[in-house]
């Protein structure tokens, strides 16, 4: 069974500040997702890697895919209460020849950005 | 519209009762999913699709049953509830992958159902 962790679990920080969040696992991984999820509504998709080393930015968020494809980390530049919400990686596998691909997801961190 | 649409939003049920979750979608994909969310748990798979004909039990899928009426419909079924069934239900949705070894699968969510089972 693959499994991710993500630390920390809960991160509260006032706007304007910047931190980063951790996605980690033992499993080597065909490729990394980060959804955000905001109350009552289900996740969504900010960006997929899958390249070791990869780096994405979408504005002030930055994604990275650990060398080894077994780890990832989102950094938050200058944050503000519209990123407040919950972040899940998802790591997805597959069998050899392809066809059952799913995804594994973290708990998640719970990310509060006080105005 | 939604392009993944989960009904009903809220339901209350008691112990014993059969439950039935519905999910449809308007995407046109062929790959379906039904995850719960617990506080502290995260997302936990229950059962996917990968066609209408092909079905799967997730990590977690004692105590549930699905059914897959059409492309766009997939149903999550509680025989009979009980408490530790009281969480948020998610459907998702994706496409096949477009090749094999370097396969990605964005999964687009429903809003969820939240169950609760006296």
């Amino acid at each position: 069974t693959q499994l991710l962790e993500q630390s920390p679990q809960f991160l509260s920080i006032q706007e304007g500040e910047n931190l980063t969040v951790y996605c980690n696992s033992s499993s080597v991984f065909s490729s990394l997702q980060w959804y955000r999820q905001e109350p009552g509504e289900g996740p969504v998709l900010l960006v997929t890697v899958v390249t070791g080393g990869e780096v994405k930015k979408l504005k002030r968020l930055t994604f990275q895919f650990g060398d080894a494809r077994k780890d990832s980390s989102l950094h938050i530049t200058a944050a503000q209460p519209g990123d407040t919400g919950l972040y899940l990686c998802a790591g997805g596998g597959q069998n050899s020849g392809g066809s059952n691909y799913k995804l594994t997801f973290g708990k998640g961190t719970l990310l509060t950005v006080n105005p | 519209d939604a392009d993944v649409t989960q009904t009903p939003r809220n339901r209350i049920t008691k112990t014993g009762k059969r439950i039935m979750l519905e999910c449809s979608q308007t995407k046109g994909h062929d790959r379906m999913y039904w995850y719960r969310q617990d506080p502290g748990l995260g997302l936990r798979l229950i059962y996917y699709s990968f066609d209408v004909k092909d079905i799967n039990k997730g990590e977690i899928s004692d105590g549930y049953s699905v059914s897959r009426q059409a492309q766009a419909k997939f149903s999550l079924s509680l025989e009979s509830a009980i408490p530790n069934q009281t969480a948020l239900y998610f459907c998702a949705t994706s496409a096949l992958p477009g090749q094999a070894g370097r396969v990605t699968d964005t999964q687009y969510f429903g809003p969820g159902t939240r169950l609760t089972v006296l």
